[in-house]
């Protein structure tokens, strides 16, 4: 079966850098992209960018650009996700999800998530 | 960039009523539209995705519908389990928008 696990939460200060994994399983990772989602306590949905599993292009939102890196390691299956500059407002929990890299796809599967907190 | 906005934004349903949310996109998105369940301290889940396919293992007491800019996910029979919020997502143009969700309790 599909499964994608993310490490654990990180509690970082302002200014730090984190990096999240996704490690995938039950299909063939070079297949789908991996789109990272992040969700602030009590808001909604937010899309922060995605990333394709084959060739490594990218396409991020336009309020994180320079401060946000995602990659993939096809030799472990995994996708990882850089937030640099940390800000307090970044405190959210982190999903990623299989898919969204094409014009009308849809995230089928999603990780349980990792809470990032921002705090000096 | 495509807003999505939802309504209502609560909803407080007594189990076996059905439930209607909507979804407006501020421009035509043909069917790329997708729907998903998130439970208390849960990971969202896809429920319908573009409009009005149900994704597997859903039940079918769910279902969505629409095009364009208009759409509505339906849940016939709500259960207590179904107790969520709800959000619909385009996926026609970048950047990728979600709606701001609806939160359905049980009386």
């Amino acid at each position: 079966q599909v499964q994608l696990v993310q490490s654990g939460a990180e509690v970082k200060k302002p200014g730090a850098s984190v990096k999240v994994s996704c490690k995938t399983s039950g299909y063939t990772f070079t297949s789908y992209g991996i789109t990272w989602v992040r969700q602030a306590p009590g808001q909604g949905l937010e899309w922060m960018g995605w990333i394709t599993a084959y060739n490594g292009n990218t396409n991020y939102a336009q309020k994180l650009q320079g401060r946000v890196t995602m990659t993939t390691d096809t030799s472990t299956n995994t996708a990882y996700m850089e937030l640099r500059s940390l800000r307090s407002d970044d405190t959210a929990v982190y999903y990623c999800a299989r898919g969204g890299e094409k014009s009308g796809s849809y995230f089928d599967y999603w990780g349980q998530g990792t809470l990032v907190t921002v705090s000096s | 960039e495509i807003v999505l906005t939802q309504s209502p934004d609560f909803q407080s349903v007594t189990p076996k009523e059905k439930v209607t949310i909507t979804c407006r996109a501020s421009q035509s998105i043909g069917s790329s539209l997708h729907w998903y369940q998130q439970k208390p301290d849960q990971s969202p889940k896809l429920l319908i995705k573009y409009a009005s396919q149900s994704f597997s293992g859903v039940p079918s007491r769910f279902s969505g519908s629409g095009s364009g800019t208009d759409f509505t996910l339906t849940i016939n029979s709500l259960e207590a389990e179904d107790a969520a919020t709800y959000y619909c997502h385009q996926s026609s143009s970048l950047p990728r928008t979600f709606g701001q969700g609806t939160k359905v309790e049980i009386k």
